[in-house]
C-alpha cells in the first residue's frame, strides 16, 4: 500500500496562506491524491483531489509535484474555522482509503 | 448538496448487547464504507461494500461485525456482542455516482457526522 508522510502539526496566522505538505514517494501511476480534513467533533470532510495537474476548488488548491512524489494543499487565506486535522490519502486497496495521523493545523487570531 | 446521514447520533449500550448503526448514503452512490475512530486516535477503515457484498475489510472487522443494505437506501453496521473496546465514533461514507466512469480513485468519499457508540 502506498504511504503518505505529513508533519504532525503546523501553525498559521489568520488571513495568511497555509501550505500543508505531503510526501508519497511510493505512489503508483494511477493513484489519485486525496485530501480530507476533520474539524473537531465532526466526520472527515472532503477537501480536494487530483492526479497530475494542479487543482483548484472553492476550498483550496492542490499543487502536485511533477514526479508526483509529493503534493501541497494550499489554503489561500486561513480562517479560525480552518483549524482541523488535514489528511493526505492515497488508495490503499481496490476499495479503501487508509487515514494516517494527518497534520493538525492551528490558526492563530 | 446531498449528505450522508447517520442515526442515532449517540448510542449507549451494555457490554454483550447487539447494536445496529444506521446510515443513509447519498442516493446515487454505489460504494459504501464504515470507518471508526476511538477517542483521540486515527480514523480506521472497517469495511467497504459494493453491489451488495463486502469488497474489502480490515482486521478489525471480525465475525462480530456485519453490514447490510436492507432496502436500497439504508446501509447498516451491526455489532453482535459489543465489547468495551468497541466504544468509538463510527462514520459511514459513500462514493462513486451511478454512471460515473472509471478510474475508481477519481471519486471522493462523502462522510456522515458519525454515531458515537458508548459501551458500558
Amino acid at each position: 500500500d502506498a504511504k503518505t508522510t505529513q508533519p504532525n502539526s503546523m501553525e498559521s496566522n489568520e488571513e495568511e496562506p497555509v501550505h500543508l505538505p505531503c510526501n508519497h514517494s511510493t505512489i503508483s501511476g494511477t493513484d489519485y491524491i486525496h485530501w480530507y480534513r476533520q474539524l473537531p467533533s465532526q466526520g472527515p470532510e472532503y477537501v480536494i483531489h487530483g492526479l497530475t495537474s494542479n487543482v483548484n476548488n472553492r476550498m483550496a488548491s492542490l499543487a502536485i509535484a511533477e514526479d508526483r512524489k509529493s503534493s501541497t494543499l494550499i489554503l489561500h487565506r486561513a480562517t479560525l474555522r480552518d483549524a482541523a486535522v488535514y489528511y493526505c490519502i492515497l488508495r490503499a486497496g481496490t476499495y479503501k482509503y487508509i487515514f494516517g495521523t494527518g497534520t493538525r493545523l492551528k490558526v492563530l487570531a | 448538496e446531498p449528505e450522508v446521514t447517520q442515526t442515532p447520533s449517540h448510542q449507549v449500550t451494555q457490554m454483550g448487547q447487539e447494536v445496529i448503526l444506521r446510515c443513509v448514503p447519498i442516493s446515487n452512490h454505489l460504494y459504501f464504507y464504515w470507518y471508526r475512530q476511538i477517542l483521540g486516535q486515527k480514523v480506521e477503515f472497517l469495511v467497504s461494500f459494493y453491489n451488495n457484498e463486502i469488497s474489502e475489510k480490515s482486521e478489525i472487522f471480525d465475525d462480530q461485525f456485519s453490514v447490510e443494505r436492507p432496502d436500497g437506501s439504508n446501509f447498516t453496521l451491526k455489532i453482535r456482542s459489543t465489547k468495551l473496546e468497541d466504544s468509538a465514533m463510527y462514520f459511514c461514507a459513500s462514493s462513486v455516482r451511478l454512471g460515473q466512469g472509471s478510474p475508481w480513485g477519481n471519486s471522493p468519499l462523502h462522510f456522515g457526522n458519525g454515531t458515537r457508540l458508548t459501551v458500558t
